[in-house]
């Protein structure tokens, strides 16, 4: 379970504001992936990043947007566009580079709660 | 896009008894089948999966089957422990193509195993 980092674990914001939740891992992984997570829903892609510098939408990006300057992180910002920001968000890294079966490992998850 | 369905939503039963959870998809070009579960507070973690050119793989009491043609892929827990209580999500994969490394989750089944 080591070596993917979410931070911080619970996260409380007023509407109308911006937010980062941070994603960071020491995998030497290539391509790192956000979900939110509701009840009922499964995992749903916001964003994914197969290489530094180089990041796609997913299903669900609206509202929400990332930066990947660095191999290790990949913040998410919740920005105040988003209309129901109110969820649980996971990070997920994977080896990436070529390699098409591969796992996803997944962080602890942050909560985001909007006031 | 991938349009994913898990049956059933929640399923109960006793220690000891037999668990089937079935995924049903639509993308013909999926071509990998895993299985990951996420423990109550607990990241999600990989516990199976397949490739398209295997019809069934098993790993201790726990099993895939994958069926190409009616495009659904099924979760089998012999002999479940109240351990085995959690959702277990599946996510069929295009693992090559624009999806590259992308995953699909399904909404999840929650599985709950009475001592």
């Amino acid at each position: 379970d080591g070596g993917i980092t979410q931070s911080p674990k619970y996260l409380f914001r007023k509407e109308g504001q911006n937010v980062t939740l941070s994603c960071e891992q020491n995998l030497n992984h290539d391509a790192m992936y956000w979900y939110r997570q509701d009840p009922g829903q499964g995992l749903r892609l916001i964003y994914y990043s197969q290489i530094v510098n180089d990041f796609q939408k997913g299903d669900i990006a609206e509202g929400y947007s990332v930066s990947r300057e660095k191999k290790e992180s990949f913040p998410l910002t919740v920005t105040s566009a988003q209309k129901n920001p109110t969820a649980f968000y996971l990070c997920a890294s994977s080896i990436g580079g070529g390699i098409a079966y591969n796992e996803q490992f997944f962080g602890p998850g942050t909560r985001l709660t909007v006031l | 896009g991938e349009n994913v369905e898990q049956h059933p939503s929640t399923l109960s039963v006793q220690e000891g008894d037999s668990a089937v959870i079935k995924c049903t998809y639509s993308d013909s070009a999926s071509n990998y089948f895993p299985w990951y579960k996420q423990e109550l507070g607990k990241r999600p973690q990989l516990i199976i999966d397949i490739r398209s050119n295997v019809g069934e793989k098993k790993d201790q009491r726990i099993a895939v089957t994958l069926n190409k043609t009616a495009k659904h892929f099924s979760l089998h827990i012999t002999e479940t422990q109240p351990e085995d209580s959690a959702v277990y999500f599946c996510a069929p994969t295009n693992a090559g193509g624009t999806s590259y490394g992308k995953l699909t989750f399904g909404q999840g089944t929650i599985l709950t195993v009475h001592p």
